[in-house]
């Protein structure tokens, strides 16, 4: 089956730097997504990785290692606003729907 | 960017009605959209995939015949969900992924309350 894990809950202080983890089991691996998702939204794209690397995107970063079925989202200069839920998503290839599948979500808390 | 919406955003009803929430992509042809469901505190359960002119292909463990889904172009797609009960209270959500991108977009997502 597909699985994938994040913890549950993380709590940073505002202008720090944290980082979030994801591990995944998975067939078909088509690519990797974090998303921010805040209380009563849809998920908003963050990052998306393909390729074993880095990629940073202002304060966000995500790096993918597809050989050890790990990613982690890098959030720096931590505001209170990147107070939400972040969800890992892993892309299956198998078919041409190319389905996502989430993680459980890490809510993060930044405090003052 | 591409744009989905969704109505209603919110909807009360009673138990043992049925209830339609849209999905609509508008500025872009959408020829696969997903349905998700989010109880609170969880994250997103792909409950199907809808594919434009076909039939959906629902995950594991969903009710087709409770959750119907119909995509009949390729920028509307519906989920009815039938005889609500209490228990399916939750957030719905779709996205809607493009002819040419495997990206998907999320809507606003719909706030089902079953009375």
């Amino acid at each position: 089956g597909q699985n994938i894990d994040q913890p549950t809950e993380m709590t940073a202080t505002e202008g720090a730097i944290v980082q979030i983890n994801c591990t995944y089991q998975t067939s078909g691996f088509n690519g990797l997504f974090w998303y921010q998702q805040h209380a009563g939204e849809a998920p908003t794209f963050l990052s998306y990785n393909v390729l074993d690397g880095l990629e940073e995107k202002g304060r966000f970063s995500s790096f993918l290692s597809r050989s050890k079925g790990y990613s982690y989202l890098l959030l720096k200069e931590l505001q209170m606003k990147d107070s939400a839920s972040y969800l890992c998503a892993v892309r299956d290839g198998r078919d041409s729907s190319y389905k996502l599948i989430f993680g459980s979500g890490t809510r993060l808390l930044v405090r003052p | 960017g591409a744009v989905v919406s969704q109505h209603p955003s919110r909807v009360i009803c009673k138990s043992g009605t049925s209830v339609k929430i849209e999905c609509r992509s508008l500025d872009f042809q959408a020829t696969t959209m997903f349905w998700y469901r989010q109880f609170p505190k969880q994250s997103l359960m792909l409950m199907a995939t809808s594919n434009e002119g076909s039939k959906a292909t629902y995950e594991q463990g969903v009710e087709k015949d409770k959750f119907l889904i119909n995509h009949a172009s390729l920028t509307l797609s519906t989920l009815t969900v039938t005889s609500a009960h209490p228990e399916d209270s939750s957030f719905y959500i779709c996205s809607a992924r493009g002819t040419e991108t495997y990206e998907q977009y999320f809507g606003p997502g719909t706030r089902l309350t079953v009375t």
